[in-house]
């Protein structure tokens, strides 16, 4: 994998469904992975940073993991509500320092 | 202490103009990143410019072009705007050698009519 993708593109599920998606990142030189949530007029939030093969970090109803061996990341929403609609950005930063994003899952949560 | 500031904030240009967008990165970030946001599209990548120069490029054609300045901010300019380039532009800051990813402004946005 040479460049930072994501899938799916976007996602529509309903209130209360638990939802997970993917970063696939290059595994080589793997520095540090990112995970941002924009919503729609609003500057990206940083979720999430992640450095080490297995790390896992949790903010409420939103977890993340991370294996740096295979080159993929996941994001999980429990419960989704709402609020919850936005993009959600994956970056990986390499050896080098250069940071490159994902094109974003888009989700959409309905009531 | 600041964060990301992009000016302006609004802008309507005509098709055919040209546009300049600046940004004042967070204090002591030295790399600045632009992404467009076209309605109901994720963010795409621009580019980046560290040290004054470009370092990464998005697919964006040439029309598109940035600097940045010794203080570190940076502008993005387009030329022979289309309508298609309607969109939000975000600047975001990082640091060089810090893990801890990009700081986003609030964006410009652009309406070309």
């Amino acid at each position: 994998i040479l460049n930072v993708e994501q899938s799916p593109q976007s996602l529509h599920v309903q209130e209360g469904d638990s939802t997970n998606f993917t970063c696939s990142f290059p595994s080589s030189n793997f520095y540090a992975l990112h995970w941002y949530r924009w919503e729609t007029a609003k500057s990206p939030e940083a979720l999430f940073v992640m450095t080490l093969n297995g790390d896992e970090k949790k903010k409420g109803r939103i977890s993340a993991t991370l294996n740096t061996k295979e080159g993929y990341s996941y994001l999980y929403i429990k419960g989704s509500q709402p609020e919850d609609s936005a993009t959600y950005l994956c970056a990986s930063t390499i050896a080098n320092n250069d940071m490159r994003f994902g094109a974003g899952t888009r989700l959409t949560v309905k009531p | 202490d600041a964060g990301v500031t992009q000016s302006p904030t609004h802008l309507i240009k005509t098709r055919g103009q040209q546009v300049t967008l600046r940004c004042s990165p967070k204090s002591g970030h030295d790399t600045v990143s632009w992404y467009q946001q076209a309605l109901g599209q994720g963010p795409q990548f621009i580019f980046q410019y560290y040290e004054e120069e470009e370092r990464q490029r998005g697919n964006f054609p040439d029309r598109f072009s940035g600097h940045q300045f010794p203080n570190y901010s940076s502008e993005l300019n387009v030329n022979a705007l289309l309508l298609g380039d309607s969109a939000l532009y975000l600047c975001a800051s990082s640091s060089r050698g810090s893990i801890y990813g990009y700081t986003f402004g609030s964006g410009t946005r652009l309406t070309v009519v």
